[in-house]
């Protein structure tokens, strides 16, 4: 199975800022890897499909990259209403997701 | 637009069975690969089972394999989840959850609870 390893859980940062969310895989996954955001009390909407792929409707401030192991969320300049936990998910084999990283506001 | 409504959820004991329901509307219900994610309370999400456009293939996490049956009617645009020997460790929400490149469309969600 594929494990996931999802750094940092917690993470504070001040609006305006350039927040990065890091993603290991145990092994390649190939770029089959999304990002979601969950809020509190409400269903996870996914962000960014196949490691740079935006989903519609969503910000140009979120970008995924990535290749191998290795992926990123970055979000350009924080907003408020990005307030929330963010996943990472690999659809290579079967599917894992990340722990999480809660992002809040310092 | 996209709609995906659970039912079915509830307070259970241990080693009872429950089996979840997921309407569709507003797509092609059997154009899909469709499936059921849980999240345990203050935890992360783990997937459960996917289950191919017309039910043929279905594929389960370690965690429910042999307990938990994936289905799905598509005459009716719904996706079934039947649980059997329900677990503590199985309390959680559970989503259905529509996939194109993963997991695209969620539901709100349905609560299964699980205590003696």
């Amino acid at each position: 199975d594929i494990q996931m390893t999802q750094s940092p859980s917690f993470l504070s940062a001040t609006v305006g800022d350039r927040v990065t969310i890091n993603c290991k895989a145990s092994q390649n996954i190939n770029k089959y890897l999304n990002w979601y955001q969950q809020k509190l009390g409400e269903v996870p909407k996914r962000l960014i499909y196949n490691t740079n792929s935006l989903q519609t409707g969503i910000p140009s401030r979120f970008s995924g990259s990535g290749s191998g192991t290795d992926y990123t969320l970055t979000i350009s300049s924080l907003q408020p209403e990005d307030v929330a936990t963010y996943f990472c998910l690999q659809h290579k084999s079967g599917y894992t997701f990340g722990a999480g990283t809660k992002l809040e506001l310092k | 637009e996209v709609r995906l409504v659970e039912s079915g959820g509830g307070l259970l004991q241990p080693g009872r069975s429950l089996k979840l329901s997921c309407a569709a509307s507003g797509f092609t219900f059997s154009d899909y690969y469709m499936a059921w994610v849980r999240q345990a309370p203050t935890k992360g999400l783990e997937w459960v089972a996917y289950i191919s456009y017309d039910g043929g293939s279905t594929y389960y996490g370690d965690s429910v394999r042999g307990r938990f049956t994936i289905s799905r009617d598509n005459a009716k645009s719904t996706l079934y989840l039947q649980m059997n020997s329900l677990r503590s460790e199985d309390m959680a929400t559970y989503y259905c959850a529509r996939l194109r490149y993963a997991m695209d469309a969620w539901g709100q969600g349905t609560s299964v609870t699980v205590s003696s």
